[in-house]
């Protein structure tokens, strides 16, 4: 079965950090780009970051750019969220998932989020 | 950064009607645009890539239109399973943009 599994959620102070995990299964993690996507209460879907294959290149939001590290051990089938410098704005549940590429006829390829983890909740308070 | 602006941001509709989500983004996007579903405790659901392709397993009464700037996406015959939070999602540059969603009660 084709299985994403996010842990390392937690309460943290206003400041901290917490490195975010995603275990991969099912399929070959080498093979795809992936993407952090979080949601904060009573917000929408808000995308963070992605990483290529080998993990040579990394995206960010503006909103993480500097404080956020995306990276990934395709050896143990896993992809991470180096989270730092934490405030209340960053509270959500962090998902990670599979970013797909969907091509048509023309070779024209597309990303799509196909496959999608649980999630685990980051709460920043004091 | 492209923004991209769903509405309604909300709306109510009974078994069997037809809804439409608009999205619309705040420059040209070709057709690098997909859907996603959201229900509440759960994690977000791919519906529909390049604007108006289904992904595989979607029920038909799902389809997308649009691009460049202007899109739907269209529930016809809803469903009760339907009710959840709709949202769009550029992909067309960085960083990639979701619309604020669109809640959808059946």
């Amino acid at each position: 079965e084709v299985q994403l599994v996010e842990s390392g959620g937690g309460l943290v102070q206003p400041g901290g950090s917490l490195r975010l995990s995603c275990a991969a299964s099912g399929f070959t993690l080498s093979m795809f780009w992936m993407t952090w996507v979080r949601r904060a209460p009573g917000r929408g879907l808000e995308w963070v970051a992605n990483i290529n294959e080998d993990g040579s290149q990394k995206n960010y939001a503006d909103s993480v750019k500097g404080r956020f590290t995306i990276s990934r051990d395709n050896g143990r089938n896993s992809l991470y969220l180096q989270v730092n410098r934490l405030t209340a704005e960053d509270t959500a549940v962090y998902y990670c998932a599979r970013d797909s590429n969907y091509c048509d006829r023309g070779g024209h390829c597309y990303d799509a989020f196909d496959i999608w983890g649980q999630g685990t909740l980051v709460t920043v308070s004091s | 950064a492209i923004q991209m602006t769903q509405s309604p941001s909300s709306l109510s509709a009974s078994v069997g009607d037809r809804v439409t989500i608009t999205c619309r983004a705040s420059q040209g996007i070709g057709n690098d645009l997909g859907w996603y579903q959201q229900k509440p405790g759960k994690a977000p659901k791919f519906l529909i890539y390049a604007a108006a392709s289904l992904q595989s397993g979607v029920p038909s009464r799902f389809s997308g239109s649009g691009s460049g700037t202007d899109f739907t996406l269209t529930i016809s015959g809803l469903q009760p399973e339907d009710s959840a939070t709709y949202y769009c999602l550029q992909d067309y540059n960085y960083p990639r943009s979701f619309g604020q969603g669109t809640k959808v009660e059946v």
